[in-house]
């Protein structure tokens, strides 16, 4: 069960969009649409931002948007803010049926 | 709304048993709905699932840490907990518990997070 793929890092500035990208296997990411973003900002709780790939939870601003290709899952956010500044978080289903989480990738708003 | 809540010691030995316990509030563990899990979190690293339990106690663990976990829970208590044995330096992390609503589905929500440091 090896984690998800995902980069260090990536940097924006307030009112771009980035995309943190979340590589996996036909085993997991490719094989199911069951793909999960979670926020974390510095000592606190992950929170869920995204669902089965591209549902977004209510109260989660709809600046954030999920989709996949293939093996690669995505989370965008568009007009970013300040706030967006944290560590995000993929999660897939696997074929052991068991989930798996990436790396973590730290966002940094310029 | 529910609410999860991580206790337990903060600082284990070598080659003991890491407990810890969930409590779950402002709703019931014997939901036929939820599975309750464990995920942890190694100081300045990422997210690993532990395991999961369904309210009738069936089980399931990461394979990686199969051999050396147990998740039981509690109805009467709304508890469940975790037991990790044979612990090393390896297994400091903050230890999370949240709900999903399979093994397919996302964590949520997530309780605050306890840190358990593995030292003599």
């Amino acid at each position: 069960q090896s984690a998800l793929t995902q980069p260090a890092s990536v940097s924006g500035s307030p009112g771009q969009s980035i995309t943190i990208s979340c590589t996996g296997t036909s085993s997991d990411v490719g094989g199911y649409n069951y793909v999960s973003w979670y926020q974390q900002h510095p000592g606190k709780a992950p929170k869920l931002m995204i669902y089965d790939v591209s549902n977004r939870p209510s109260g989660v601003s709809n600046r954030f948007s999920g989709s996949k290709s293939g093996n690669t899952a995505s989370l965008t956010i568009s007009g970013l803010q300040a706030e967006d500044e944290a560590d995000y978080y993929c999660s897939s289903y696997t074929s052991s049926s068991t989930p798996v989480f990436g790396g973590g990738t730290k966002l940094t708003v310029l | 709304q529910l609410q999860l809540q991580e206790s337990g010691p903060g600082l284990v030995k070598p080659s003991e048993t890491l407990s810890l316990t969930c409590t779950v509030s402002s709703g019931s563990i014997s939901s036929t709905a939820y599975y309750w899990g464990w995920i942890r979190q190694p100081p300045g690293k990422g997210l690993e699932w532990i395991g999961s339990i369904y309210y009738s106690g069936n089980t399931y663990y990461n394979p990686s840490l199969k051999s050396r976990i147990t998740i039981s829970v509690d109805t009467s208590k709304n508890q469940f907990s975790l037991k990790l044995t044979s612990v090393t330096a390896a297994d400091t992390a903050v230890y999370y518990c949240a709900r999903h609503s399979s093994l397919r589905s996302p964590l949520d929500p997530w309780g605050q997070g306890a840190l358990v440091t593995v030292s003599s």
